[in-house]
């Protein structure tokens, strides 16, 4: 099994302060994703990252994947309320590609 | 936007009761997933599916659980006996390639009374 521990598990913080989240293991991933939850629903994917050192930008939000491949972040800068979510990073099997490790999470919330 | 979609969004059975989950993956991918997360827990692997056969299952997934691409659209998972314990949130998630990128459906809601 190829865990992924995320930190911090909460997060809570005001409108406008920037945020690191982190997503960590001991293993090799041949891709690494992240996802944002709502209660009740699926996850949905923000993004993939498969190159060692990969930096991605969505707006307001950097993804990097370690040069590893054993461990991303995710940057939020200037969080909005709407950024209120669970954040999930899932990994991809070194082995078998068509196998994803989930993180337990990371709950956001960004109070106006 | 294409998406993956997941019926029944809720389903209420008796213990012992069969159930089928149904799910229409994106209809350009090939690859195909059923994942469960039960209540305040990690969103977990069952099994994935590539060219009509099982490529990688977890060992969650025993005899019970069964899964099958009846036709060109549908991909359903099974589980014949369900348990308490089968109580879950089921996410069905199609690729297009391997390890590509997984789009995963609303989920079914699986209460086992």
């Amino acid at each position: 099994t190829q865990l992924l521990e995320q930190s911090p598990q909460f997060l809570s913080i005001q409108e406008g302060e920037n945020l690191t989240v982190y997503c960590n293991s001991s293993s090799v991933f041949s891709s690494l994703q992240w996802y944002r939850q709502e209660p009740g629903e699926g996850p949905v994917l923000l993004v993939t990252v498969v190159t060692g050192g990969e930096v991605k930008k969505l707006k307001r939000l950097t993804f990097q994947f370690g040069d590893a491949r054993k461990d991303s972040s995710l940057h939020i800068t200037a969080a909005q309320p709407g950024d209120t979510g669970l954040y999930l990073c899932a990994g991809a099997s070194r082995y078998n590609f068509n196998k994803f490790y989930f993180g337990s999470g990371t709950k956001l919330n960004v109070k106006p | 936007e294409p998406e993956v979609t997941q019926t029944p969004s809720h389903q209420v059975t008796q213990m012992g009761q069969e159930v089928i989950l149904r799910c229409v993956p994106i209809s350009n991918h090939l690859y195909f997933y059923w994942y469960r997360q039960i209540l305040g827990q990690k969103v977990e692997f069952l099994v994935s599916f590539y060219n009509n056969e099982i490529s990688e299952k977890s060992e969650i997934f025993d005899d019970q659980f069964s899964v099958e691409r009846p036709d060109g659209s549908n991909f359903t998972l099974k589980i014949r006996s369900t348990k308490l314990e089968d109580s879950a949130m089921y996410f069905c998630a199609s690729s297009h390639g391997q390890g590509g990128e997984a789009f995963f459906g609303q989920g079914t809601r699986l209460t086992v009374v």
